[in-house]
């Protein structure tokens, strides 16, 4: 499967602790993003890196969040001292960056349930 | 940022009815509009898209229309069917940087 793939699907953590998801686009996808998707909402835009650059962040992305994409390839995404509001769908979507609107491909998510 | 809103929020029809879901943005530069089809559990996935030079597109039951002159645009699903049930979303965007999603319609097709 050529598709974009997250990892892991589904964690469970205690407040406090750190977790890690990684994502892995399309081949040869330039651009990568992070959302963040909650029961009965939209995906909501965490930040979006274009090769290894990271080159928009929401400010709505807390100190406790980062993301780094080093080779332009892989990306992750770390939460520091979880909290139960950070319970959601994180999605990782790609795209080839191809003219003025290009298709983005989804992940399946990685569910995030903080205790 | 884009301010962007989708009516109705939750939708239901009888199979073989139509369905209009109408998402209004407030970026004047947007210039790509796509829909996406989320089932439940599920990843989001591209149904339908148009770009801001053409004012339709048809895709067999799926259609997608465009007024930029009033900021809105409007997916069309004709002959609905059961497995048309899920959430859609609308993404306007300009630069090709996917970041505002609409707060979805949730649309229940009865059989």
């Amino acid at each position: 499967d050529t598709g974009v793939s997250q990892d892991p699907r589904h964690k469970i953590t205690k407040r406090g602790q750190n977790v890690t998801f990684r994502c892995d686009p399309i081949s040869e996808h330039n651009r990568l993003y992070w959302y963040r998707q909650t029961l009965g909402q939209g995906p909501e835009f965490l930040t979006y890196f274009q090769n290894e650059a990271q080159l928009e962040k929401s400010r709505l992305l807390s100190d406790r969040f980062s993301a780094e994409r080093p080779k332009g390839s892989f990306s992750t995404l770390e939460i520091q001292r979880t909290e139960q509001g950070d319970s959601a769908m994180y999605l990782c979507a790609s795209s080839d960056g191809q003219g003025s609107g290009n298709t983005i491909y989804f992940g399946e998510g990685s569910w995030l349930t903080v205790v | 940022g884009e301010n962007v809103e989708q009516h109705p929020s939750t939708l239901s029809v009888q199979e073989g009815d139509s369905a209009v879901i109408k998402c209004t943005y407030s970026d004047s530069a947007s210039n790509y509009f796509p829909w996406y089809k989320q089932e439940l559990g599920k990843r989001p996935q591209l149904i339908i898209d148009i770009r801001s030079n053409v004012g339709e597109k048809k895709d067999q039951r799926i259609a997608v229309t465009l007024n930029k002159t009033a900021k809105h645009f409007s997916l069309h699903i004709t002959e609905t069917q059961p497995e048309d049930s899920a959430v859609y979303f609308c993404a306007p965007t300009w630069g090709g940087n996917q970041f505002y999603f609409g707060t979805g319609t949730s649309l229940t097709v009865i059989p």
